[in-house]
């Protein structure tokens, strides 16, 4: 069990520059979930997917935010046109998907945008 | 959404037991409750989850009342490494956290 690998671990840009995340899951994980958190609050549910499937995108912040898993193994998260707004932690997780299982969390992608 | 509804913060003093409340009155006969707890710089990690019954891991137990809308996360003996921002979450259709319990461990 390697864990939750999400990459880069910082990310500082422009407003109105595109980024992308990626996070690389445990590997025999199919669920795969994407939260973004600000200072001083738990973390909110984007989107998750199981396998290559996005089963809930409707949390998605706006537009400009998008996720893919294409082969059901790891996942990117983008963001289009970033606002000073987007500034968060950007958390990924996985689990099983049978029953309740415990979702494993990455240590996130800490996004600034100047 | 069901909602979870915790304190704040809580402080304890180490090597004493620690109770931490969480109340989620909307919750629904399918959600189950999880806890996880995260440190600064980290990302969440799990801690423990029921359905009715308690629950005992090595990290803690989960105590869930008989009518389902609350339960307590028990650490029986606080280190200073369990202070943490504690979250209590119903998994069911969404996942959704509130702000969690910022616990304080007192040497």
């Amino acid at each position: 069990d390697t864990g939750v690998s999400q990459d880069p671990r910082h990310k500082i840009t422009k407003r109105g520059q595109n980024v992308t995340f990626r996070c690389d899951p445990i590997s025999e994980h199919n669920r795969l979930y994407w939260y973004r958190q600000t200072l001083g609050q738990g973390p909110e549910f984007l989107t998750y997917f199981q396998n290559e499937a996005q089963l809930e995108k409707s949390r998605l912040l706006s537009d400009r935010f998008s996720a893919e898993r294409p082969k059901g193994s790891f996942s990117t998260l983008e963001i289009q046109r970033t606002e000073q707004g987007d500034s968060a932690m950007y958390l990924c997780a996985s689990s099983l998907s049978d029953g309740p299982q415990p979702q494993h969390f990455g240590d996130g992608t800490r996004l600034s945008i100047l | 959404d069901a909602k979870t509804t915790q304190p704040n913060s809580m402080e304890s003093n180490e090597e004493e037991p620690v109770h931490l409340p969480c109340n989620h009155s909307t919750i629904s006969g399918t959600d189950y409750i999880h806890w996880y707890r995260q440190l600064p710089s980290q990302g969440p990690e799990y801690v423990i989850h029921g359905l009715t019954s308690n629950v005992n891991n090595r990290m803690a137990s989960l105590a869930i009342a008989e009518d389902r809308k609350s339960s307590t996360l028990i650490l029986h003996r606080a280190t200073l490494r369990d202070a943490a921002v504690y979250y209590c979450i119903l998994i069911g259709q969404n996942f959704v956290f509130g702000p969690g319990t910022r616990l304080s461990v007192l040497p």
